[in-house]
């Protein structure tokens, strides 16, 4: 059973526009959430973390939004780049499980038009 | 300052050898954490290693193993190896035990026959 699911394996957004990427998860203990991009051929990338106190957190074009009573979060890319064609995972920690453990989603791979 | 750095880049093993995977930490960098990644899936944590010992462990058997040395890099050991275990593997190095500032590795692919 997967505590991080991305449901959406892929998106295509044109080159200027708004991608979102969804993520949701289980366990109600986690208490921290980062994204991670990653590029063929290259190890993943951090982009943007949020503390389960905060519901958002921005750098840049990028925003993460929390929602914890419906143990939800979101990715926002304003406005989408080529270069931001890649595959993006979601990650969760704080299960009571081992230090460092980082729980996955499967990623979902953003592909933006020019 | 360098970056997380993995050997070899790709690896053919027959079932039942054994392997050993390299991995150099990020400068400044004192924990190392591997991750093992199969097609179509995210990245499962293996387990974690700060000065010198394995700090936590994800649901892997025993026959994955680690070491971390005083410089700080880090070697993750399998035996009897399976076609199971045929995935990309991740290193990923941080400052100080429960750090998520994870810096990864390109990864090693390993291809078990």
């Amino acid at each position: 059973d997967q505590q991080v699911k991305q449901n959406s394996p892929s998106l295509s957004v044109q080159e200027g526009r708004i991608s979102i990427l969804n993520c949701d998860y289980t366990n109600s203990m986690f208490d921290y959430f980062l994204w991670y991009k990653k590029y063929p051929a290259e190890g993943p990338t951090f982009l943007i973390s949020i503390s389960s106190i905060k519901d958002k957190n921005e750098d840049g074009r990028f925003t993460v939004f929390l929602n914890k009573s419906a143990k939800h979060l979101s990715l926002h890319i304003v406005p989408s780049q080529p270069g931001d064609s890649a595959v993006y995972f979601c990650a969760a920690s704080g299960d009571g499980g081992s230090q460092g453990n980082l729980i996955f989603g499967k990623g979902t791979k953003l592909s933006v038009k020019p | 300052e360098t970056g997380v750095t993995q050997s070899p880049t790709h690896l053919i093993k027959t079932r039942g050898q054994q392997v050993t995977l390299r991995c150099s930490s990020q400068s400044g960098h004192n924990t190392v954490s591997w991750y093992q990644q199969a097609l179509g899936q995210g990245p499962q944590f293996i387990f974690q290693y700060y000065r010198e010992e394995e700090n936590g462990r994800g649901n892997f058997p025993p026959r994955f193993s680690g070491l971390q040395f005083p410089n700080y890099s880090s070697e993750l050991n399998v035996n009897a190896l399976e076609l199971d275990d045929s995935a990309l593997y991740l290193c990923a190095s941080s400052f100080g035990q429960g750090s998520y500032g994870y810096t990864f590795g390109s990864g090693t692919r390993l291809t078990v026959v």
